[in-house]
């Protein structure tokens, strides 16, 4: 059964830091990787879809990387934001016939002004 | 664009009563997904449509949960004799075509609160 872990599972941080946020998953045969964010009382957002031949993804200040035979992803904020706050959730496709998705619990990031 | 809506936001039950979640997907999505998500948790699937047909429901709880998608559009998902462990964000997603290189699209969730 996959299983997804997102490390921590809160940071907080000053504005203007670059953070990373840790994702890792126990069977590497995956379709894809995706990060959501998940603002309180909200759906979520997706931030950066990795397909399991790519390596990594990037979408302005975001960086996603994914090394899929070691069960890793991070996502990369790079000069953070106070309106970057909110919860981060990492996500993945499973292969195997089913479309769904299996997440990981979040990171609730805080960025202070 | 419109994209996927949920009815409604908020509901509270009384332990034993039935409740009907709505999702409307983006228009033209092929897939759909029904996921629930405790507080504090990340969310967890349910179940998956593609198109009239649902595919895997695997992650229903129990027979107590049932979703349709009748003409591929539209997606209720009900829950009978609700129980206070079924509290929880019910979140919708749509996808544009069938396969898992999609990217989902979520609802912003149903709050379901029993008593």
């Amino acid at each position: 059964k996959q299983e997804v872990t997102q490390i921590p599972a809160a940071l907080s941080v000053p504005e203007g830091e670059n953070l990373v946020l840790n994702c890792s998953f126990t069977d590497s045969a995956i379709y894809n990787l995706q990060w959501f964010r998940q603002d309180p009382g909200k759906g979520l957002t997706s931030l950066l879809l990795i397909q399991s031949s790519q390596r990594e993804q990037t979408s302005g200040r975001l960086n996603a990387s994914l090394d899929k035979s070691s069960g890793r992803s991070t996502l990369y904020i790079a000069a953070s934001q106070p309106g970057d706050s909110a919860t981060y959730l990492c996500a993945v496709g499973a292969q195997g016939g089913s479309e769904k998705l299996v997440f990981g619990k979040g990171t609730k990031l805080t960025v202070n002004p | 664009g419109a994209g996927v809506s949920q009815s409604p936001r908020y509901k509270v039950a009384k332990r034993g009563q039935d409740v009907a979640l709505r999702c409307d997907p983006i228009s033209g999505h092929v897939s759909l997904f029904w996921y629930q998500q405790a507080l504090g948790q990340g969310p967890e699937f349910l179940t998956y449509f593609q198109n009239e047909a649902q595919l895997d429901k695997s992650g229903l709880p129990s027979d107590r949960f049932f979703a349709e998608r009748p003409e591929g559009s539209v997606s209720t998902l009900k829950i009978q004799r609700t129980q206070q462990e079924d509290s929880a964000v019910y979140l919708c997603a749509s996808s544009l075509e069938e396969g898992s290189q999609e990217t989902q699209y979520f609802g912003p969730g149903t709050r379901l609160l029993v008593l």
